[in-house]
């Protein structure tokens, strides 16, 4: 099994620019969220989904987007980025309910924005 | 809102030292707790993970314990190994999050 897989691994966005960090889990986990990663502050959620079609906010929502429209994948969107956006992004999936069955996270992207 | 706290933040210890590490967390109603390693530029893998109403589990050389009523939970290192070095992170849960604490620098000196 691949597991959680996130791409891409590296990437160097000038302000302004946009993008999408991919992530897809091919064990049918029904929960799939994005963190973030910033020295000293450890792991921050921006975004979450219980299931197809269904998103929430996390703690740092501001400027990302998210949708959820298969099992699988679980994009996360930067609409405009911004030099505060620097960070290495983490995406997890869990079976139902993260709280019964802990988290499985992928190797992260690491995002800077100049 | 959930806090949680590890200390120390950064441990450098001889090979072959038993060690703890600390997570304390504010709010006692979890769901879980999850301490995971993450080695650097790596991603986070997860090495144990007790539920609400477990006190303790263990895996090889290592046992964390859980204390609800009082908010903490220890990771027993056995024996430690310079491979044992990485930053080690604890994570509360509740239905549809997890808090994380900001980590213990681990280095096992040879």
């Amino acid at each position: 099994n691949a597991g959680v897989t996130q791409t891409p691994k590296f990437q160097v966005l000038k302000t302004g620019q946009s993008m999408t960090l991919q992530c897809a889990q091919d064990m049918n986990h029904e929960y799939m969220s994005w963190y973030r990663q910033d020295p000293g502050m450890g792991l921050r959620l921006i975004h979450y989904s219980v299931g197809a079609g269904i998103t929430d906010q996390g703690e740092v929502p501001n400027g990302y987007n998210v949708s959820r429209s298969t099992t699988e994948d679980f994009p996360l969107r930067l609409l405009s980025a911004a030099p505060s956006q620097t960070s290495v992004y983490f995406c997890a999936s869990s079976r139902r309910g993260v709280g019964n069955y802990g988290y499985t996270f992928g190797s992260g992207t690491r995002l800077t924005v100049v | 809102k959930q806090e949680v706290t590890q200390i120390p933040a950064a441990l450098s210890v001889p090979e072959g030292e038993n060690l703890v590490l600390n997570c304390s967390f504010t709010d006692s109603a979890i769901y879980n707790l999850q301490w995971f390693r993450q080695d650097p530029g790596k991603g986070l893998t997860s090495l144990l993970l007790i539920q609400s109403s477990q006190r303790e589990q263990t895996s090889g050389r290592l046992n964390a314990s859980l204390d609800k009523s009082s908010g903490r939970s220890t990771l027993y290192i056995a024996a430690s190994q310079p491979g044992d070095s990485a930053t080690y992170l604890c994570a509360v849960g509740n239905n549809n999050d997890m808090r994380f604490g900001a980590g213990t620098r681990l280095t096992v000196k040879p």
